[in-house]
Parts: C-alpha cells; sequence; structure tokens
C-alpha cells in the first residue's frame, strides 16, 4: 500500500534483537497492526497498538508508536530461527470503515 | 475453536473461466473481509460484510468481481471470465463484533490463471 512503506529486507542472527520499521501517512489512524506471514500461509496477528499508546509489550514482541513522526516499529527479542517470515506493518483509518490498508512486508531472515 | 477456513487452497484455471471461492469465518464472528495479495505486495482491501449486509466495496473489486454471504456466515466470491491479471492469492478475514478492529486471516486461495 502507498500510504504505509516498510523496508524490504532485514538479516539478523539467532538470538539477537529484530527491528521492523514501518511509517505511515494518514495522522488519523486509530489502530495500527503487525501480521507476520509464513510461505503460503495465511496472515497471523501478532499484536496492534491503539493511536494513544506509545509503546505495548508482548512477551518477545515491544511495539513503539511515534504519532508525531508517523514511525511504527516491532522488536523481536531474542529471535529464533521460527521468526524468518514475512512481516506487515498495517493501519486502520479512523475515516475508512474497516478496512485495514498493508505496508508491503519485511522480510525478516534469522541466520543460525 | 477452529480458525478461518478457505476453499480451495489452489485452484488453476485457464483465461475466460469463471471461479468461486468460500470463505467460512471464526464461528460467531459477525464481520468477514476479503482482500487481494500479488507476489511480493502486501494484502488490498476488496470488500466487507457485517452480517449479510455488504458495507463496503473496493475500486479494485470490477463489475466482474461479486461477493455474497447470503445467510451471514459463510461467504463465496466469485470472478468471472478470469484474466491473468487476477492471479493472486485471495485473502478471507473475519471479526467478532466485540472486537471489530481484531482481524483474523484464513490461508488463502492461490489462484493462477494460465
Amino acid at each position: 500500500g502507498e500510504d504505509v512503506e516498510q523496508s524490504l529486507f532485514l538479516s539478523v542472527r539467532e538470538g539477537d534483537s529484530s527491528v521492523i520499521n514501518c511509517t505511515y501517512t494518514d495522522s488519523s489512524s486509530t489502530y495500527l497492526y503487525w501480521y507476520k506471514q509464513e510461505p503460503g500461509a495465511g496472515l497471523q496477528l501478532l499484536t496492534y497498538i491503539f493511536s494513544n499508546m506509545d509503546m505495548k509489550q508482548d512477551q518477545r514482541l515491544t511495539v513503539l508508536l511515534n504519532k508525531k513522526d508517523k514511525h511504527l516499529s516491532l522488536r523481536i527479542a531474542d529471535t529464533q530461527t521460527g521468526d524468518s517470515a514475512i512481516y506487515f506493518c498495517a493501519e486502520r483509518k479512523d475515516n475508512a470503515g474497516n478496512m485495514l490498508t498493508f505496508g508491503g512486508g519485511t522480510r525478516l531472515m534469522v541466520k543460525p | 475453536d477452529t480458525g478461518v477456513s478457505q476453499d480451495p487452497r489452489h485452484k488453476i484455471t485457464k483465461r475466460g473461466q469463471n471461479v468461486t471461492f468460500r470463505c467460512d469465518p471464526i464461528s460467531e464472528h459477525n464481520r468477514l473481509y476479503w482482500y487481494r495479495q500479488t507476489l511480493g505486495q502486501g494484502p488490498e482491501f476488496l470488500t466487507y460484510f457485517q452480517n449479510e449486509a455488504q458495507l463496503e466495496k473496493s475500486r479494485l473489486l470490477s463489475d466482474r468481481f461479486s461477493a455474497e454471504r447470503p445467510k451471514g456466515s459463510f461467504s463465496t466470491l466469485e470472478i468471472q471470465r478470469t484474466e491473468q491479471g487476477d492471479s493472486a492469492m485471495y485473502l478471507c478475514a473475519s471479526s467478532p463484533s466485540y472486537i471489530s478492529y481484531e482481524q483474523y486471516f484464513g490461508p488463502g486461495t492461490r489462484l493462477t490463471v494460465t
């Protein structure tokens, strides 16, 4: 989606932290999401953050939201080989009903 | 609790043929969404149902595409006179009315038009 941008690729070593970044353009976004997609599979909802929050932590996942810069990040602590996948950032806009607008995805490769 | 299911998982068809896909949402989820994902891209919204009512349609949903959810449970997406540009993964998602901002996706139907 042209409204949501992500870098294409990230490579990390097993055990390191991964940080996947996303920028969005619409300040009216109410919810921002991270989804994970493994090869040939659908999308798995990992976590989401409401726009009035700036941080959310869920086990190994930490989401940071900078509304001023319209920047969202997903940090995965102690990255494992099973975390290798494509990660999609998505936004739900306040004035766009129930549709989600997705970024193009970041492919995370975890090396043993 | 089973997740969203889609059938078939893969479909190969010749250009000009009609195809129909089915989506079964999570039980008691009253909202159902269709998205399309082309290779190397993120999903793009196609349409949305609340119960049996189709409430939103994207400009991507040309007149060759039609979606139904007749009894407010499963949904079908039909593509008539398929074109090679229709080749994509078609994803279905559902959400409950009480947490409408959470969308849970199915495994998708991969369509290849030859």
